[in-house]
């Protein structure tokens, strides 16, 4: 079946330290990726996302790239700022029916 | 704004009762999805409509039902409502194709006292 396995938390990084939040899937076919960022009081939005193998998705800093070899999509961000204090949720879409798996969530706390 | 609509924002009820949650999605999609979201327990697929039918069903209580009408906006019902319940409910919608980006509304915050 599919699922997706992401890094446990809580996360807490100094401002301006690098971030890596590990993300790998299981999939049956070939899947699309994503990450999702949710603020606090707030829903889900995407952050970024890789529809085929060796794609990179980025955004506000923010890179993950399509490692099928690996099936993995790994947060990244070079410096992280007290407003990226947030919860993310690697997320992946496969089939004709675009059924969703979500990660755990993995809570990133940043401290001035 | 996700374009995405959830009403109402905030829902405090009794436990035994009965709720109906309603979900408008963004224009053009015709694949809406339901999650809870609490605190021990993140966010759970509950169940997946695409243009009418039921698409897919994830951890959905047997006192749980939704549907998708015409007009394509949702419905999820909750009866007899208990403590643990107690959730923020979201809705989601895509286009339906499988590269779609999922785009999520605000959320319902559901209280069972």
């Amino acid at each position: 079946g599919n699922s997706v396995t992401q890094m446990e938390g809580p996360v807490t990084l100094s401002e301006e330290a690098f971030l890596t939040i590990n993300c790998t899937y299981t999939a049956t076919g070939y899947p699309s990726l994503f990450w999702y960022v949710q603020y606090p009081g707030e829903g889900l939005q995407l952050l970024l996302k890789a529809t085929k193998a060796d794609d990179k998705g980025s955004n506000k800093g923010f890179e993950a790239t399509y490692r099928k070899e690996t099936t993995s999509f790994h947060l990244e961000k070079g410096s992280v700022q007290v407003s990226d204090s947030a919860v993310y949720f690697c997320a992946l879409s496969e089939g004709t029916g675009n059924q969703f798996y979500f990660g755990t969530g993995t809570s990133l706390t940043v401290i001035p | 704004d996700s374009g995405v609509t959830q009403t109402p924002k905030h829902l405090i009820t009794a436990t035994g009762q009965r709720v109906t949650l309603r979900c408008s999605p963004r224009s053009g999609d015709l694949s809406v999805y339901w999650y809870q979201q609490s605190l021990d327990q993140g966010l759970q697929f509950l169940i997946q409509y695409y243009n009418g039918e039921e698409r897919a069903k994830g951890n959905i209580l047997e006192r749980f039902s939704a549907q998708q009408f015409p007009d394509l906006h949702s419905e999820l019902n909750l009866s007899s409502l208990e403590l643990g319940d107690s959730a923020l409910y979201f809705c989601a919608s895509t286009g339906g194709s499988w590269t779609d980006t999922q785009y999520f509304g605000p959320g319902t915050r559901l209280t069972v006292l």
